[in-house]
């Protein structure tokens, strides 16, 4: 079973420039999750999908950060414009959604690691 | 929201020795679940446990197992028989069923001596 993919794995651009993610998710799984982890912290969540629907991104930085799920498959995070504090490893995970079997792990991609200069 | 604690930022362990890395939980769902990742240092996550919170036993995966106190809101990894593949960063996370978010704590860095 092919894992979560994601692309590019490395990205330096300059603040103020604009970059995008892609992430590419397990087959059938439902729920998809965008998480920012900064150097020596957790992940912190950034939006939460169910299918091509928004179920949170209360913690997405709105002015600048944006995501999309078209057709509930495939989704892009894009940041415009960068700041140097965007600096940090963005990981795409997913599982099966609600209605599915409750107790599954989210599967994560190996992550974009973004530095802005 | 839900919120996660780990208040230990760092832990070392003799190879062979058992070790136990905490976490505790702020929640006012009555359904969710608790899960451990590890992180090495090439960054991919592992997931290596899961526990939910209706069940009575605690969860047992090998060499990990979770000492899951609900009352106390604690999850508690510990790994027996540490190996020196064991060196990484742990995190604890929750998932709260009513909304299906995944949140997770600040990590703990382990190192295995030997």
């Amino acid at each position: 079973e092919a894992g979560v993919a994601q692309s590019p794995r490395y990205k330096i651009i300059e603040k103020r420039q604009s970059v995008a993610f892609w992430c590419n998710p397990i087959s059938g799984h439902a729920t998809l999750y965008w998480y920012q982890q900064i150097l020596g912290q957790g992940p912190k969540l950034l939006i939460q999908f169910q299918n091509n629907g928004v179920v949170d991104d209360s913690q997405l930085p709105k002015d600048r950060f944006s995501a999309e799920r078209l057709k509930g498959v495939d989704s892009t995070l894009k940041i415009q414009p960068a700041k140097l504090e965007d600096s940090a490893v963005y990981l795409c995970a997913s599982r099966l959604g609600p209605g599915q079997i409750m107790n599954t792990e989210a599967f994560f991609g190996q992550g974009t690691r973004l530095t802005v200069v | 929201a839900q919120k996660i604690t780990q208040t230990q930022p760092g832990m070392f362990v003799q190879e062979k020795e058992a070790v136990t890395l905490d976490c505790t939980y702020d929640t006012s769902d009555q359904s969710y679940g608790l899960f451990w990742y590890k992180q090495p240092s090439s960054g991919e996550m592992i997931f290596l446990i899961y526990q939910g919170s209706y069940d009575e036993q605690n969860a047992t995966e090998g060499r990990y197992s979770l000492n899951f106190q609900k009352a106390r809101k604690s999850a508690n990894l510990v790994i027996s028989a540490s190996q020196l593949g064991d060196s990484a960063m742990y995190f604890c996370a929750m998932r709260a069923y009513n909304n299906n978010d995944m949140r997770f704590g600040a990590g703990t860095r382990l190192t295995v001596k030997p």
